[in-house]
């Protein structure tokens, strides 16, 4: 196993409603990355956190929010979800910055 | 264009055959490529990194060709383990967004 936890596993909400997930990282690691993934395809990344400052995002609109707290552990925040947010949620820790990225095991969300 | 493509399969594969499959790159300023395998409903663990040289760990053989911009993922002797879904990751940058193909899908059959 990596060490990297997330809870929930799964997680059933309402559109527009909003969810945290929650991350924590393989201990020594100072990097979380989010990804999520869409059922029949790869993980599309969200954004880093490094050191408690985001690092860098993809092409996600800003309802798709982080935190990174100083124990390296890191949040997903998610307004006003809507039927296409429904996707496992990856986060992934690394040592730093460039080196390997390890995922925790998910969490399923289902908007309805 | 999406920047990773790949076969999606399925690669139907008997047991003890050797499969290959590649993926291609768009962009030729890529840094790092490496290979993830996903089983079904599960989180991606790294499989390899993929070398310039070419690198080969047990059964897994990994190429780079930078001029053609691919990566192909070789699997000699198949196990009935082997069936999953093999994600073709590459880094653009050094400071860690990882760049995701949609996976080829092997099965492994007895």
């Amino acid at each position: 196993e990596t060490g990297v936890t997330q809870s929930p596993t799964h997680l059933i909400k309402t559109r527009g409603q909003q969810v945290t997930l929650r991350c924590s990282s393989q201990s020594g690691h100072n990097t979380v990355s989010w990804y999520q993934q869409a059922l029949g395809q790869g993980p599309q990344f969200i954004f880093q956190y490094y050191r408690e400052e985001e690092n860098g995002r993809g092409n996600f609109p800003p309802r798709f929010s982080g935190l990174q707290f100083p124990n390296y552990s890191s949040e997903l925040n998610v307004n006003a979800l809507e039927l296409d947010d429904s996707a496992l949620y990856l986060c992934a820790s690394s040592w730093r910055t460039e080196e390997t990225q390890y995922f925790g095991p998910g969490t399923r969300l289902l908007v309805l | 264009r999406k920047e990773v493509e790949q076969d999606p399969g399925p690669f139907n594969v008997p047991e003890g055959a050797t499969v290959a499959f590649n993926c291609t790159y768009s962009n030729s300023a890529s840094q790092s490529f490496f290979w993830y395998r996903q089983d079904c409903r599960k989180e991606p663990k790294l499989l390899m990194s993929v070398y310039s040289s070419g690198n080969e760990d047990g059964r897994f053989t990994a190429q780079l060709n930078r001029a053609s911009q691919y990566i192909s993922l070789l699997i000699r002797d198949s196990k009935l383990s082997d069936s999953a879904t093999y994600l073709c990751v590459v880094r653009r940058d050094s400071w860690g967004k990882l760049q995701f193909g949609a996976g080829t899908q092997v099965v492994v059959t007895p």
